[in-house]
């Protein structure tokens, strides 16, 4: 089954500065890698997603990058402000049954 | 559209009683997925089911949990005879197609074991 890791487990930034996430997968066959923000306390929310089809999406400060070839995808997000501190979490599709596989999370803080 | 209906969001429980956690997909979509998050922890894949049937519990422990998402209401994650280390937040999703689609969560039973 599909095998997700993800980079690193904690990231600190000053506010304005930009902060990279990182998630290998295992499976080749998978070809949908969304990505997750969940703040304390509450549901996990998909911020972004990819198709294997195209190699970066952008949504506002967001963007997502994916590496077919090497099975890696990361998320980038630029400017950041205090209210992007959250965990991140990535995510592919369990090539038998199609279920999420996610990654171990990504706590950001993004200081003032 | 209300999403993803959980409840209840805290439950308490003792030793030994038995839990169970309700979750309504969102209108339209017939793939429920349960996860459960220990505390600080990442989201680990219980069981993935469609109506009245289990597509993939891989992820549920072999004793004491089962699930179920009948033709008529909600899904239900049932633990049986608790224990400490059951103590966790359950997430259920769901999705129109296959998690291909991406999920939407719901907000998530806080189970205590006391």
């Amino acid at each position: 089954g599909e095998n997700v890791e993800q980079h690193p487990s904690t990231l600190s930034v000053q506010e304005g500065d930009s902060a990279v996430i990182k998630c290998t997968y295992s499976d080749s066959a998978s070809n949908y890698f969304p990505w997750y923000k969940q703040e304390l306390g509450k549901r996990p929310q998909l911020i972004i997603d990819i198709r294997s089809n195209v190699g970066e999406k952008k949504d506002q400060r967001i963007a997502v990058t994916l590496n077919k070839t090497a099975k890696h995808f990361s998320l980038h997000i630029t400017e950041t402000q205090p209210e992007d501190s959250a965990v991140y979490f990535c995510a592919a599709p369990d090539g038998n049954t199609g279920k999420l596989i996610f990654g171990q999370g990504t706590t950001l803080q993004v200081k003032p | 559209n209300a999403g993803v209906m959980q409840n209840p969001r805290h439950l308490v429980r003792r030793r030994g009683q038995e839990a169970r956690l309700r979750c309504s997909p969102m209108k339209g979509h017939s793939h429920v997925y349960w996860y459960r998050q220990l505390p600080e922890e990442g989201l680990k894949f219980m069981v993935y089911l469609q109506k009245e049937n289990i597509i993939d519990e891989s992820g549920m422990p072999k004793e004491r949990f089962s699930a179920e998402f009948p033709k008529e209401g909600p899904s239900i994650l049932r633990i049986q005879q608790v224990v400490r280390g059951d103590s966790a937040a359950y997430f259920c999703a769901s999705s129109i197609m296959t998690g291909e689609d991406g999920y939407t969560f719901g907000s998530g039973t806080r189970l205590t074991v006391v």
